[in-house]
């Protein structure tokens, strides 16, 4: 099974400034996609960000953006200008081009000081 | 905007009985998702269904689960006998199933505790 990794189990950016989110895979794969998923205190998960693999030009989503680096295996989530909006736990997410299911890494607790 | 809904919000059973969750997934979306996550935990895949199928299940899904789709709208997992290594938070998830990389939609979660 694919395993995704998320390093960092806590973030924590100042308001206004960037931060950078990181998420390492493990695949034999070649063709797969990549998401970003935010959790905020109510719970439900929330679509941020996709980067289908095959396209090497990274995704961006207004103040998102991923810096996609699939010889590494990497993706990270950069967050512009944080808001405190953006206070959540962010988990990054696998998808096989061969099943359905969703691997996900641990997830990283971001807070956004004011 | 469509969004997924789950009910209950919060399930307390005592171990050893059964359990319903139910999930409305958006309207237009074929493909149905259950995960679980406990509290400390990631977010784990149980089951997709399709078609009135499954379609793929995890080492999880073991035959004390299933799932249905009772009627045009509700979608369900049901529990025969909790264990207390069942408390987690469930979440529902659908996705159009217009391509295979659909993105997934999920819903707020149920958060189950076994007694």
């Amino acid at each position: 099974a694919q395993t995704v990794t998320q390093s960092q189990p806590e973030m924590s950016v100042q308001e206004a400034e960037t931060v950078t989110l990181s998420c390492t895979y493990d695949t034999s794969e070649s063709d797969y996609y990549l998401f970003w998923y935010k959790q905020p205190p109510s719970r439900q998960m929330i679509l941020v960000i996709r980067q289908e693999a095959y396209k090497q030009q990274n995704a961006t989503e207004n103040r998102f953006s991923v810096n996609f680096q699939k010889a590494a295996k990497s993706f990270s989530l950069k967050i512009s200008d944080s808001q405190l909006g953006d206070a959540a736990m962010y988990f990054c997410a696998y998808l096989s081009n061969t099943g359905n299911q969703f691997y996900f890494g641990t997830g990283t607790s971001l807070t956004v000081i004011p | 905007e469509p969004e997924v809904t789950q009910t209950p919000s919060h399930q307390v059973t005592q171990m050893g009985q059964e359990v319903i969750l139910r999930c409305v997934p958006i309207s237009n979306h074929l493909y149905f998702y259950w995960y679980r996550q406990i509290l400390g935990q990631k977010v784990e895949f149980l089951v997709s269904f399709y078609n009135n199928e499954i379609s793929e299940k995890s080492e999880i899904f073991d035959d004390q689960f299933s799932v249905e789709r009772p009627d045009g709208s509700n979608f369900t997992l049901k529990i025969r006998s909790t264990k207390l290594e069942d408390s987690a938070m469930y979440f529902c998830a659908s996705s159009e199933g217009l391509t295979r990389a659909d993105t997934q939609y999920f819903g707020p979660g149920t958060r189950l505790t076994v007694l």
